[in-house]
């Protein structure tokens, strides 16, 4: 399975963009980028996905590299709500989860 | 949005009972599901694969036996930890993949917090 690097945690201030990067060097041509994040003792909420071009959706975009070999999850104004663990994963048949990025977003 | 819900959200047991976790989509059918384990501040760690209609495919180091998962619906699975112990005690979760999925997507229960005295 392609295998995904992200950052152990990120800082961020209330009401700033955060741009949490993903590198997955070894995707296949058919994997989609999923991301995910994960608040305390909750499960798993979806955030977005791409293949190839970059995604806006009410949450976040999702800018992919044009050689797809890295990812960049942008929250465009990061409130105390989005502190959590962000995971980004490849559509792979067996979705497997890295360690993620933990989120803390300072008042 | 696809919902999948798990009961019970959280469970305290004694050592060496048996306890029964569901996963059920709400508003789609799910072909294949996913169990999952969390220990405090890891990540999400795959126990099994579990497809409708048949057997389960675990990951290497879960014991089928004691991990015992039936999939007899397309919207519902059920993982049973069986003789547990104090070890057991974590977060599982499962996640539902729509059947006719176009990109491999899933989507994810809240979780079941077990304690295991």
């Amino acid at each position: 399975d392609a295998k995904t690097t992200q950052p152990n945690s990120m800082e961020s201030n209330e009401e700033e963009p955060v741009h949490l990067p993903c590198n997955h060097s070894t995707i296949s041509g058919t994997d989609y980028i999923h991301w995910y994040r994960q608040l305390p003792s909750q499960g798993p909420e979806y955030v977005i996905h791409g293949l190839t071009s970059n995604v806006n959706n009410r949450m976040a975009s999702l800018a992919i590299a044009e050689d797809r070999k890295s990812s960049t999850l942008i929250l465009h104004r990061a409130t105390l709500r989005d502190a959590a663990v962000y995971y980004c994963i490849l559509g792979s048949y067996i979705p497997t989860f890295g360690r993620g990025t933990s989120l803390i977003v300072h008042p | 949005g696809a919902v999948v819900s798990q009961h019970p959200s959280w469970v305290i047991c004694k050592s060496g009972t048996s306890v029964k976790i569901e996963c059920r989509s709400l508003d789609f059918q799910a072909t294949t599901m996913f169990w999952y384990r969390q220990f405090p501040k890891q990540s999400l760690m795959l126990m099994a694969t579990s497809n409708e209609g048949s057997k389960a495919t675990y990951e290497q180091g879960v014991e089928k036996d004691k991990f015992l998962i039936n999939h007899a619906s397309l919207t519902l699975s059920t993982l049973t930890v069986t003789s547990a112990h104090p070890e057991d005690s974590s977060f599982y979760i499962c996640s539902a993949r729509p059947s006719g999925g176009g990109y491999n997507e899933q989507f994810f229960g809240p979780g079941t917090r077990l304690t295991v005295l």
